[in-house]
Parts: structure tokens; sequence; C-alpha cells
């Protein structure tokens, strides 16, 4: 399953499925993005980043895509479990910006067993 | 084990009253920051801190009060000024000791949340 934008979309993919959760940033000037995982009722969880020098990284079952071209990040999860059910955020932060981050607004995962 | 903790994790509110949520981190960051959050839509900024007494104002700034006297602890009080307080506070931290394999130290890292609701 794939989802696009930034108004809080939800994605529904089936158990064992990949997903992707896309972004679109907003400053080109911008030289470091994150995922965050936010569960119901708790704090964002850091997943995984990438600086603006790397187009790709992975962790654990996570990929980040970044494209600098058309100023798209993207998070990638393979074979997708219940427990990664959560709202999923993207953040940029750009050089000399009081580490003040700009986040989107989010992406729900649901996924069905 | 090293963290961001709030408190209360629920609290209620009358109309009229301030309160002061409260956020403490041991990991030696040396900013802090408090977002707030409507259901169903994402983090918008309050107010941040680089450094101890030093704070300055995000976005949503108006009717909310920080203070920084500590590097540990960066409160936040809801005054009576601000007009729709019911909301989720998240408060997170950021430096130079990062952990879960951040490659910056810009990434934020954040406590539970207080769910504060106006009765």
């Amino acid at each position: 399953g794939e989802s696009v934008g930034l108004h809080l979309p939800t994605l529904s993919v089936q158990e064992g499925d990949n997903s992707i959760i896309n972004c679109a940033y907003s400053n080109s000037a911008s030289d470091y993005f994150i995922w965050y995982k936010q569960e119901s009722g708790k704090g964002p969880q850091f997943i995984i980043d990438i600086r603006s020098n790397m187009d790709k990284r992975q962790g654990q079952r996570v990929t980040v895509l970044l494209n600098k071209t058309v100023k798209h990040l993207s998070l990638q999860i393979a074979a997708t479990q219940p427990g990664d059910s959560a709202v999923y955020f993207c953040a940029e932060n750009m050089a000399g910006n009081n580490r003040k981050l700009i986040w989107g607004l989010g992406t729900s995962l649901a996924v069905n067993p | 084990d090293g963290g961001i903790t709030q408190s209360p994790k629920y609290l209620f509110r009358k109309e009229g009253q301030n309160v002061t949520l409260s956020c403490e981190q041991n990991l030696n960051h040396d900013a802090m920051y408090w977002y707030r959050q409507d259901p169903g839509q994402g983090l918008r900024l309050i107010y941040y801190s680089q450094i101890v007494n030093d704070f300055q104002k995000g976005d949503i700034a108006e009717g909310y009060s920080v203070s920084r006297e500590k590097k540990e602890s960066f409160p936040l009080t809801v005054t009576s000024a601000q007009k729709n307080p019911t909301a989720f506070y998240l408060c997170a931290s950021s430096g130079p000791s990062g952990r879960e394999h951040s490659s910056s130290t810009d990434t934020q890292y954040f406590g539970p949340g207080t769910r504060l609701t106006v009765l």
C-alpha cells in the first residue's frame, strides 16, 4: 500500500505486505530528515533518519528514501505487522534553523490481520 | 534508564485557572521543546529553549508561558488566556547525548505526553 500528501491520510495494508508512506517536504535547503512513529496516546518515537547527502538508508525492516530533486521522502516498512499500526510523521531540519524541526501532518497506518 | 518524563499524564482544569505541566529530562540535552497536538492533527510548536535561562516563542505561544531555570526542566504553564487549551501536550529534548542510533544532535526525543482537559 502507498499514501501521498500531508493531510493525515489513512493507509490500510494487510499484515505481511510492504507499506510505503510518503512525505513531500517543504524546504529545498533542509539537510536532515527524520521519521517518527506515534502510537495512540503516546509521544512520537524516533524510527530512522537520513541526511541530504544520502538517498537511501536502511534500518531493521524500514528503509527511508530521499529524492531531493522533487523534495520527496518515503518510509518503507517491510512485512508490516499489527504493531506497526500508528501515525507516522516526517520531519525536516534546516541547518541554522535554531534546531527546530518542520513537521509533516502525518499518515495513519492501519494493519489488517 | 535515561529519558524524558512528563507529569501528570492526565490533567483537568476549570475555566479561568492556570495549570503547569512538568517536563524533566536526564539526557543532558541542551534543547527542549513544547508541542501541542489536537485530535487527528500534527504537532505545533509552542515554545522552545536552546539553553538554560533562554527560550523562544514557537508558532502558537499565545496563552502559554515557560521557564528554563535548570537544564533538566522545562515546565509549561497554560494560562487562562489560552482560549482552547484542551489538547495533548508533548515535551521533547535534543542534544549531543542522543540515542536510538540517530545521526544528528537535532533529533528530538519525546516524553509520554500530558492530556489536558478543560471542564
